[in-house]
C-alpha cells in the first residue's frame, strides 16, 4: 500500500532464529503501529510508537521489541522466533487519532 | 479501556441484495470509530470514520455506517453489493484523548457475494 512499506513479504525461520521486520513510511508522519492477524482473531497491536525515539508495548509485546530511531523507520525485532510468531505482520502509519491509518501490505511469517 | 465486537463472523449473499455488517464497541469514554477493508492478501484499506457530528457517514464504494450512541453501534451497510465487495471487514475503536491512539480491531467478518 501506497506510503508505507515493509520488507519481506514472505519468510520462513526456524525455531530459535531471529529476524527484523522492516517498516519505512514517506510521509513522515509521528504515529506508527505494528500490528499481527491471525485467522479469526483480528488485528493486535504489538508496539507503537507516537514519534522518533519513543516506542511503547501494546497487547502482545512478547517476543518482539521495536526501535524508532528516526522518523521513517519502524522495524520489529524477533528474538528466538517461536511456532507461536507465525502471523501476518502489519506495519501502519497515522497523521494522529483523526485520520485513521494506512496499512503496509504486510509481512508472511512461518515458524517451524 | 475499549472493545469492539463483530456480531458475524461470515456474511453470505447475493449480488446485488443490500448488506448490513454489525458492530458493537464498549467505552466509557468518547471514542473514534472506523470500518477497515482488506482484500485477499493485501493490507487494510479505511472504508470511512465517524469522528463526531452527524451519525450517518458516507464512505469509499458505496458503502455507508451510521452511529448510534445509545445502542454503542456502529453498524455498515451498502444497499447493493457486487462480487467486488467480496472481502474481509474490520471494525475499529479509538480513544482520542489516551496515548498512542492505537485502534483496536473486532475480529473482523467475511463478506461473500456470490452470483
Amino acid at each position: 500500500n501506497a506510503g508505507v512499506t515493509q520488507t519481506p513479504k514472505f519468510r520462513i525461520l526456524k525455531i530459535g532464529q531471529s529476524m527484523t521486520l522492516q517498516c519505512t513510511q514517506d510521509m513522515n508522519h509521528n504515529y506508527m503501529y505494528w500490528y499481527r492477524q491471525d485467522p479469526g482473531m483480528g488485528l493486535k497491536l504489538i508496539y507503537y510508537s507516537v514519534g522518533a525515539g519513543i516506542t511503547d508495548k501494546g497487547e502482545v509485546p512478547n517476543g518482539y521489541n521495536v526501535s524508532r530511531s528516526t522518523t521513517e523507520d519502524f522495524p520489529l525485532r524477533l528474538e528466538l522466533a517461536a511456532p507461536s510468531q507465525t502471523s501476518v505482520y502489519f506495519c501502519a502509519r497515522s497523521q494522529g487519532p483523526s485520520y485513521g491509518y494506512t496499512f503496509g501490505s504486510g509481512t508472511r511469517l512461518t515458524v517451524v | 479501556a475499549q472493545s469492539v465486537t463483530q456480531l458475524d463472523s461470515q456474511v453470505p449473499v447475493f449480488e446485488e441484495a443490500p448488506v448490513e455488517l454489525r458492530c458493537n464497541y464498549s467505552s466509557s469514554v468518547s471514542v473514534y470509530l472506523f470500518w477497515y477493508v482488506q482484500y485477499p492478501n493485501q493490507g487494510l484499506q479505511l472504508l470511512l470514520k465517524y469522528l463526531s457530528g452527524s451519525t450517518l457517514v458516507k464512505g469509499i464504494n458505496g458503502f455507508e455506517a451510521e452511529f448510534n450512541k445509545s445502542q454503542t453501534s456502529f453498524h455498515l451497510r451498502k444497499p447493493s453489493v457486487h462480487i467486488s465487495d467480496t472481502a474481509e471487514y474490520f471494525c475499529a475503536v479509538s480513544a482520542p484523548n489516551q496515548a498512542g491512539t492505537a485502534l483496536i480491531f473486532g475480529k473482523g467478518t467475511t463478506l461473500s457475494v456470490s452470483s
